[in-house]
C-alpha cells in the first residue's frame, strides 16, 4: 500500500506553546488530507479536510484557530496545534487520500503522540 | 444517519483459531467498505476494501471480507490466526461522494490467545 509518513512521532512541550505536525504522501499526490483525533480505547475522531491549495474544512466543534491546517504541496500537510493546553494531549493521525478516481483510498500515517504539560 | 457498528468491543480467540469480525453499516448510498487494522501506539494500516464486483474480498496478511447487501454486513474473516493478528479493527464505510470521507465504526479489540 501507499505510504503517508507523519513527524514527530512523539512530541512534549509546556502549555502555551504551538506544535507543528507534518503529515507527507510519500508515493503519490495527494489533494486531500485528513486529520484526526483519537483519544485512548476509543475510534477516530475526525478533525478536518485539508484541500491543497485552498483553505481546510473543519468538522464541527473543531476550532478552526486552534488547529491551523495548511496543505502547500501535493505532499504534504501541516497541522499546528497552538497556545497548547494539557487538554490537547492526544493521539493525532493524518491520512492521505488517494487520486481522483473509483477507488479513492485513504491512507494512514503512524501517528503524533502529543503531550502538553 | 450513515454509521458504522461494529457490535463486538472486544474478542478473544486461540492462536490458530478462526476468526470473524463484525460489521453492520448503515448508508444512503452505494456504500465503499473499508478493513483497517491498528497496532497499539501505530497509525492505521488498510486491510483490505470493497467498491464493486465480486463481493468477497481478499485483502493482507490472510484475511478477507463478504460484502452482504441485504444483511448491511461487511464481516472480516481470518481462518487460522496468529499470534501477530492481535490489534484493534477498524471497519468504515465512504461513499459515492467521492469526496473520501469515511465514517468509522468503535472498533473491536482482538486479543490472541497462546
Amino acid at each position: 500500500g501507499a505510504v503517508v509518513s507523519q513527524h514527530p512521532s512523539r512530541v512534549i512541550c509546556k502549555s502555551g506553546t504551538s506544535v507543528k505536525i507534518e503529515c507527507r504522501s510519500l508515493d503519490f499526490q495527494a489533494t486531500t488530507m485528513f486529520w484526526y483525533r483519537q483519544f485512548p480505547k476509543q475510534s477516530l475522531m475526525l478533525m478536518a479536510t485539508s484541500n491543497e491549495g485552498s483553505k481546510a474544512t473543519y468538522e464541527q466543534g473543531v476550532e478552526k484557530d486552534k488547529f491551523l491546517i495548511n496543505h502547500a504541496s501535493l505532499t504534504l500537510s501541516t497541522l499546528t496545534v497552538t497556545s497548547a493546553h494539557p487538554e490537547d494531549s492526544s493521539f493525532y493521525i493524518c491520512s492521505a487520500l488517494t487520486p481522483t478516481g473509483l477507488m479513492r483510498t485513504q491512507y494512514f500515517g503512524p501517528g503524533t503522540r502529543l503531550l502538553v504539560l | 444517519a450513515q454509521s458504522v457498528t461494529q457490535p463486538d468491543i472486544h474478542i478473544t480467540v486461540s492462536e490458530g483459531a478462526s476468526l470473524e469480525l463484525r460489521c453492520n453499516y448503515s448508508y444512503g448510498a452505494t456504500p465503499y467498505l473499508f478493513w483497517y487494522v491498528q497496532s497499539p501506539g501505530q497509525g492505521l494500516q488498510l486491510l483490505l476494501k470493497y467498491f464493486s464486483g465480486d463481493t468477497l474480498v481478499q485483502g493482507i496478511k490472510g484475511f478477507e471480507a463478504e460484502f452482504k447487501r441485504s444483511q448491511s454486513s461487511f464481516n472480516l474473516r481470518k481462518p487460522s490466526v496468529h499470534w501477530s493478528d492481535a490489534a484493534e479493527y477498524f471497519c468504515a464505510v465512504g461513499g459515492g461522494s467521492n469526496t473520501g470521507k469515511l465514517i468509522f465504526g468503535q472498533g473491536t479489540t482482538l486479543q490472541v490467545k497462546p
